[in-house]
């Protein structure tokens, strides 16, 4: 079974409101969350790194205020898309490090697709 | 920097075709290589991995081989199912938390 969940899976919004979506770890603890972008026919974007009880790492060129981040349990991140916009519409993943494995070797979630109209 | 190439898709075979899907990469150190693969409407799941020079990994009918020599670390099986119908994403990472993507292979299998 799934051992890193999504919620909400789809979501609508109008452009200029703020959508949060969550992705929590079930049966294990994450300090680390890594959330991604893709876009059709792409590879995924790693946006930032999820630190637990600190600030998240966002890679360049990703709007810290825009993509607000937050860690606040050692099973939840949430990412917070503020003032949505049309381009922001995309396929967002989260994944999650096993506590014991080879690094590179993620766990992920099923992914939430966002449109902004 | 570390970089992952893969075969352009779609790839369309048909049921018990025997399937290559090409990987090469390029990276500083020995990074570890990883098959990932995303089913339609689902997120991506640990496939394979090798972590060092010619290792083998292999699930599901599916192996990859790491060859340092050629930096590859193709993808084959030898008879697809339609189930297998996804889309194929190669990946390494050399030891740190950042684990980099190839951009991905859509693989289509007709009955």
């Amino acid at each position: 079974g799934a051992v890193v969940s999504q919620h909400p899976s789809r979501v609508i919004c109008k452009s200029g409101t703020s959508v949060k979506i969550e992705c929590r770890s079930l049966d294990f603890q994450a300090t680390t969350m890594f959330w991604y972008r893709q876009f059709p026919k792409q590879s995924l974007m790693l946006m930032a790194t999820s630190n637990e009880g600190s600030k998240a790492t966002y890679e360049q060129g990703v709007e810290k205020d825009k993509f607000l981040i937050n860690h606040a349990s050692l099973t939840l991140s949430t990412l917070t898309v503020t003032s949505a916009h049309p381009e922001d519409s995309s396929f967002y993943i989260c994944s999650a490090p096993p506590r014991t494995g080879t690094a590179g070797e993620l766990f992920f979630g099923e992914g939430s697709r966002l449109t902004v109209l | 920097g570390d970089s992952v190439t893969q075969m352009e898709g779609p790839v369309t075979l048909s049921e018990e075709a025997f399937l290559t899907i090409n990987c090469t990469y390029t990276a500083t150190g020995y990074p570890s290589l990883f098959w990932y693969v995303q089913y339609p409407g689902e997120g991506l799941q640990l496939l394979l991995k090798a972590t060092k020079a010619d290792d083998k990994g292999s699930n599901k009918g599916f192996e990859a081989t790491y060859r340092k020599e050629t930096t590859s670390f193709h993808l084959e099986k030898g008879s697809v199912q339609v189930s297998d119908s996804a889309v194929y994403f190669c990946a390494l990472n050399t030891g740190g938390f950042k684990t980099i993507f190839g951009a991905g292979t859509r693989l289509f299998v007709k009955a």
